[in-house]
């Protein structure tokens, strides 16, 4: 069975351009989660999607950042524009439910210079 | 105070040692507890579940203690391969509002 796929695997940036990250959940998660996740630090949520509706995203920086979840299954996370703050690694991850175990893809090394 | 604290570490101890840790919360609603580890660069991976009696997995025993809302990792007979970042996951479950919390990890290096 295929994981949480990511893409890019890695991306830099200039600062104030925009940025765009990709993820595909494991087939027939209905919960998907967008984590941000600092050097030496654990990942913190940035948003969490029930099927196509985001249900929590009280910690998304909503000035530059936006998600979306097309139909319930892809998702994209954007930033526009980044500033060097946002070097971070994104991860995604989905799950069966919001208390059931989360599976995360690979994440997406952000740089900003 | 972070709503899920965790020791860093580093916790440096020989192959063959038993080692424990400790993760606090400070929401006592919370409902579901889970240990992940993540290798250095690589994603999370869920280790255990960790249940009101407890739950063991061969050298693997976790802990939740709600009276005092901690929950707890021991690892036996470490292998070299057992280092790495554990983080302690809570969640509120159940609800919409529910939250998911990470705690910072606390790193473990095996030494031979």
């Amino acid at each position: 069975e295929a994981g949480v796929v990511q893409s890019p695997r890695y991306k830099i940036i200039e600062k104030k351009q925009p940025v765009a990250f990709w993820c595909n959940p494991i087939s027939g998660h209905n919960t998907l989660y967008w984590y941000l996740q600092n050097l030496g630090q654990g990942p913190e949520l940035l948003i969490r999607y029930e099927n196509e509706e985001a249900v929590d995203d009280s910690q998304l920086p909503k000035d530059r950042f936006s998600a979306e979840r097309l139909k319930g299954v892809d998702s994209t996370l954007k930033i526009q524009p980044a500033e060097l703050g946002d070097s971070a690694v994104y991860l995604c991850a989905s799950s069966l439910g919001r208390s059931s175990e989360a599976f995360f893809g690979q994440g997406t090394r952000l740089t900003v210079v | 105070r972070k709503e899920v604290e965790q020791d860093p570490g580093p916790f440096n101890v020989p192959e063959g040692a038993t080692v424990a840790f400790n993760c606090t919360y400070s929401n006592s609603a919370s409902q579901s507890f889970f240990w992940y580890r993540q290798d250095c660069r690589k994603e999370p991976k869920l280790l255990m579940s960790v249940y009101s009696s407890g739950n063991e997995d061969g050298r693997f025993t976790a802990q939740l203690n709600r009276a005092s809302q901690y929950i707890s990792l021991l690892i036996r007979d470490s292998k070299l391969s057992d280092s790495a970042t554990y983080l302690c996951v809570v969640s509120r479950g159940y609800s919409s509002a529910s939250k998911i919390i990470f705690g910072s990890g606390t790193r473990l290096s095996i030494r031979p």
